[in-house]
């Protein structure tokens, strides 16, 4: 089965300007997820959505971060304006079945975003 | 909340060494346990998980067994190569807040 696609691979802005990030998940899979990670660390869940609706984005920056799922496939994360701690991977992961997670969780590459 | 715990790194060593790296976690409830290995330049991808208590996860060699009473999952190879060089995650999902949580991953490096 074809995997997680993101798109771009790699990103360099300067701050205060805006960035989006697109994923495409595994086909039928319900549960998507943006993951921030930063250098050394692990992932750290922004936003998880169940079908196009969001099941917890309790630590989504909201005031410069907002992610959509139309349709409930492909999804956006978008940041505005993007802050020099704001440089990391963002992952994009999906899963099939519940939004436990119980299954695991299929990640893309991510996208690289350095912030100048 | 819920967290996960893992051993720091870098672990270092010989292909063909016994390789362990301790993962320990705090949830309510019963959650479910992960290992994810991270290749240099890309995404994290599954390596074995276990559901329940005293289930044992395996995949490629390495094995991890689901011990509540100790509140562990520590990941076990008897045999590594240079090609298992990477970064480990444990982590787990479904416990107090539904919301995955990842260890800070501990890097692998093993010499010929």
């Amino acid at each position: 089965e074809a995997g997680v696609a993101q798109s771009p691979r790699y990103k360099i802005i300067e701050k205060r300007q805006s960035v989006a990030f697109w994923c495409n998940p595994i086909s039928g899979h319900a549960t998507l997820y943006w993951y921030q990670q930063i250098l050394g660390q692990g992932p750290k869940l922004l936003i998880q959505f169940q079908n196009n609706g969001v099941v917890d984005d309790s630590q989504l920056p909201k005031d410069r971060f907002s992610a959509e799922r139309l349709k409930g496939v492909d999804s956006t994360l978008k940041i505005q304006p993007a802050k020099l701690e704001d440089s990391a991977v963002y992952l994009c992961a999906s899963s099939f079945g519940s939004h436990r997670g119980d299954y695991g969780y299929t990640f893309g590459s991510g996208t690289r975003l350095t912030v100048v | 909340g819920d967290s996960v715990t893992q051993m720091e790194g870098p672990v270092t060593l010989s292909e063909e060494a016994f390789l362990t790296i301790n993962c320990t976690y705090t949830a309510t409830g019963y959650p479910s346990l992960f290992w994810y290995v991270q290749y240099p330049g890309e995404g994290l991808q599954l390596l074995l998980k276990a559901t329940k208590a005293d289930d044992k996860g395996s995949n490629k060699g390495f094995e991890a067994t689901y011990r509540k009473e100790t509140t562990s999952f520590h990941l076990e190879k008897g045999s590594v190569q240079v090609s298992d060089s990477a970064v480990y995650f444990c982590a787990l999902s479904g416990g107090g807040s539904y919301i995955p949580t990842f260890g800070r991953g501990t890097s692998l490096i093993v010499h010929p």
